[in-house]
């Protein structure tokens, strides 16, 4: 059973670094194909692209938040990691991580909540 | 950068009866491989999104087959057979024929008329 949940620190100021988690169960990031990818929703709105993450350590980003995005992963431990550099309100959202085929979302996380505020 | 453009924006149907969900992209979708990188996504209320179709036309597992997946090289459309309640929620095309450069459509949300 292929089970995905996020983490994170909730509530973040303007200009911090936002820090998620994503630990996982049911498949792992060492098998051929398998790709983890970060999602993320603002209330009320659409989904977005953030970033995928692969098992021979390949890397996409969203161009439009390239240059604050930093993806990881650590194998050994199943989890996979996403770094949000000077954060503001419009990153306040719903963040999902996803198991992602060669890239494409299938099973997704319940998601986790941040908050940017002052 | 492949955009997705979903319509309309919200579609109310009676139960029992069919629903048509369009997207289009900016750009053809169909690899030289053949496969169209296409896939729709439907997110229920308060849920996570669960995957319906991918590569176009194909089932993902566990969904009902009141579902199915057309289209061409850049128009796509999902079609739901027989709408029940559980159906309701909002549906999302995605995209993903450049390596690891995924988009989504902005969503259609169906409700129950």
């Amino acid at each position: 059973q292929v089970t995905l949940k996020e983490s994170g620190p909730g509530i973040l100021q303007p200009s911090q670094t936002l820090s998620l988690t994503c630990s996982f169960s049911g498949f792992s990031l060492s098998t051929s194909g398998i790709c983890v990818s970060w999602i993320r929703q603002p209330s009320g709105k659409g989904l977005e692209w953030l970033a995928t993450i692969c098992w021979e350590d390949s890397k996409g980003y969203n161009p439009s938040l390239k240059n604050r995005l930093t993806i990881s992963k650590d194998t050994s431990n199943n989890q996979a990691f996403l770094k949000i550099t000077s954060v503001d309100t419009a990153d306040t959202a719903i963040y999902y991580c996803a198991r992602s085929p060669f890239g494409v979302p299938d099973y997704w996380g319940q998601g986790v909540m941040v908050t940017v505020s002052s | 950068d492949i955009v997705m453009t979903q319509a309309p924006l919200s579609v109310s149907v009676t139960p029992g009866e069919s629903a048509s969900i369009s997207c289009r992209s900016s750009k053809s979708l169909l690899h030289s491989n053949g496969i169209t990188y296409v896939y729709w996504y439907l997110q229920k209320p308060g849920k996570s999104p669960q995957l319906l179709i991918y590569r176009m036309s194909n089932l993902a597992s566990g969904v009902p087959d009141r579902f199915s997946g057309s289209g061409s090289e850049t128009d796509f459309t999902l079609k739901i057979s027989r709408v029940e309640a559980e159906d309701v929620g909002i549906y999302y095309c995605g995209q993903l024929l450049e390596n690891l450069m995924y988009t989504f459509g902005a969503g259609t949300k169906l409700e129950l008329k």
